[in-house]
């Protein structure tokens, strides 16, 4: 069975970092693409980075560049989400999920982890 | 101008057929572009419906019932999920989706579906 388990997340003052993870299992963890998908209260769905499965492609929302770093450890089947001068608009959920390389949309999505970013 | 843009509400009565919209930017073709569809219950992430180009390139989520389908409407340039027979339980907030630039994803700003 395929899980995803986000963790990391809590409250962080303005200009602060904080380290997202992802555990996954139940398959090939490095044959996928994996993405970071975040949403704030009460909003929509804002996609944030795409990482390749060795980690050699990675692509960012402009807003989060120079910023969020996003990695990946497939010895230990984990994704990361580095967050740093994080600002207020950066509070969130963060959904980790997996992408099928077949017709290219998110088959496998994790239950998410809060981001507060406030003083 | 939003790259894809979606009317933040519908409502509609079981048993009717809405049709929720995603419109692309002016500059994006809806003729070339794969749309996807994604549902989200309050507390759950989004879950995969369908993808939708043409009816010759669609693909149905794993379990998604039939009668959630795509469509486009192209002299709107905009993809179109429809549910046919509408049921309590499909209340939620609809998400459309494309891939912008190759490798860039972008989603709508969500229609919040109300089942009356």
């Amino acid at each position: 069975e395929v899980q995803l388990v986000e963790s990391g997340g809590g409250l962080v003052q303005p200009g602060g970092s904080l380290r997202l993870s992802c555990a996954a299992s139940g398959f090939t963890f490095s044959s996928y693409w994996m993405t970071w998908v975040r949403q704030a209260p009460g909003k929509g769905l804002e996609w944030v980075a795409n990482i390749e499965g060795d980690g050699s492609e990675k692509y960012y929302v402009d807003s989060v560049k120079g910023r969020f770093i996003i990695s990946r450890d497939n010895a230990k089947n984990s994704l990361y989400l580095q967050m740093n001068s994080l600002r207020a608009e950066d509070t969130a959920v963060y959904y980790c999920a997996r992408l099928t390389t077949v017709t290219y949309h998110f088959d496998y999505w994790g239950q998410g982890t809060l981001v507060t970013v406030s003083s | 101008q939003a790259v894809l843009t979606q009317p933040s509400s519908l409502s509609a009565s079981p048993g009717a057929s809405p049709s929720l919209t995603c419109t692309l930017r002016s500059d994006i073709d809806v003729g070339t572009s794969r749309i996807y569809w994604y549902q989200q219950k309050p507390g759950s992430p989004p879950q995969y419906l369908l993808r939708y180009k043409s009816d010759s390139d669609k693909q149905q989520g794993s379990g998604v019932p039939s009668r959630f389908s795509g469509s486009k409407d192209a002299s709107a340039n905009a993809g179109i999920l429809l549910i046919s027979g509408l049921q309590s339980e499909d209340e939620a907030d609809y998400y459309c989706m494309i891939w912008h630039n190759t490798a860039y994803v972008v989603f709508g700003g969500g229609t919040k579906l109300t089942v009356l």
